[in-house]
């Protein structure tokens, strides 16, 4: 089984500020056929289910702002919101498509200094 | 509007069953693979289960593996997790999701599974 494991736990941004995710997984989720990162990223608010914000480790869904962005490739990756913005207050989540089982990280918690 | 609804979480002793299910509006599930992902109180989320467009390949978590079920009824538009032998840490709120591809992009509020005596 692929482990992705998140650092750090939670963390504290000013508004307009950047905050940063990162995300490990135990063994590389690109695929050599297709060059593909088998890597997304969800956001989660209390109350609501999961929002898909970024697939193949830097694709972003239709609607989301573009000040989150996503990077990395192979085994490390990151989450990058440029300007926090007060409705980013939510649970950020990596999870690998690379292979069953599907795994997700443990989640970084994104608060307002 | 595409969405998923899920259905049938409850109160049950350890033990106990329940059968979970996921309703669609807006899209045939049984063009996509569908996938139950839950998460337990104060934890992060799990992937349980998924199931092919077809139903000829299912994958579990090792955890439920022997206990659970996915399905679907492909004529209703409906997929299942028939859930048996449920512990205590099996407590979840469980998500019904749909995979673009690979990818899980359209989840349902999920249903709640409390096991407790």
């Amino acid at each position: 089984d692929i482990v992705m494991t998140q650092s750090p736990d939670s963390l504290a941004v000013s508004l307009g500020e950047r905050a940063t995710i990162n995300c490990k997984s135990s063994q590389s989720v690109l695929k050599s056929s297709n060059k593909n990162n088998f890597l997304a990223w969800f956001q989660h608010k209390p109350g609501q289910p999961p929002k898909l914000l970024i697939s193949w480790a830097s694709t972003r869904e239709s609607g989301v702002p573009d000040r989150f962005s996503g990077s990395g490739s192979g085994t490390d990756f990151t989450l990058t919101i440029s300007s926090l913005q007060a409705e980013d207050v939510a649970v950020y989540s990596c999870q690998q498509y690379y292979s069953n089982p599907l795994t997700f990280g443990g989640g970084t918690k994104v608060e307002i200094k | 509007e595409v969405q998923v609804v899920e259905s049938g979480g409850g109160l049950v002793q350890p033990g106990g069953s329940l059968r979970l299910s996921c309703a669609a509006s807006g899209l045939s599930l049984s063009t996509y693979w569908m996938n139950w992902v839950r998460q337990a109180p104060g934890k992060g989320l799990e992937w349980v289960a998924n199931i092919k467009q077809d139903g000829s390949e299912k994958y579990y978590v090792d955890s439920v593996k022997g206990r659970f079920t996915i399905s679907r009824d492909s004529a209703n538009n409906l997929v299942y997790l028939q859930t048996n032998s449920l512990r205590v840490e099996d407590t979840a709120l469980y998500y019904c999701v749909r995979s673009r591809g690979w990818i899980m992009d359209v989840w349902g509020h999920g249903t709640t599974v409390t096991v407790s005596s």
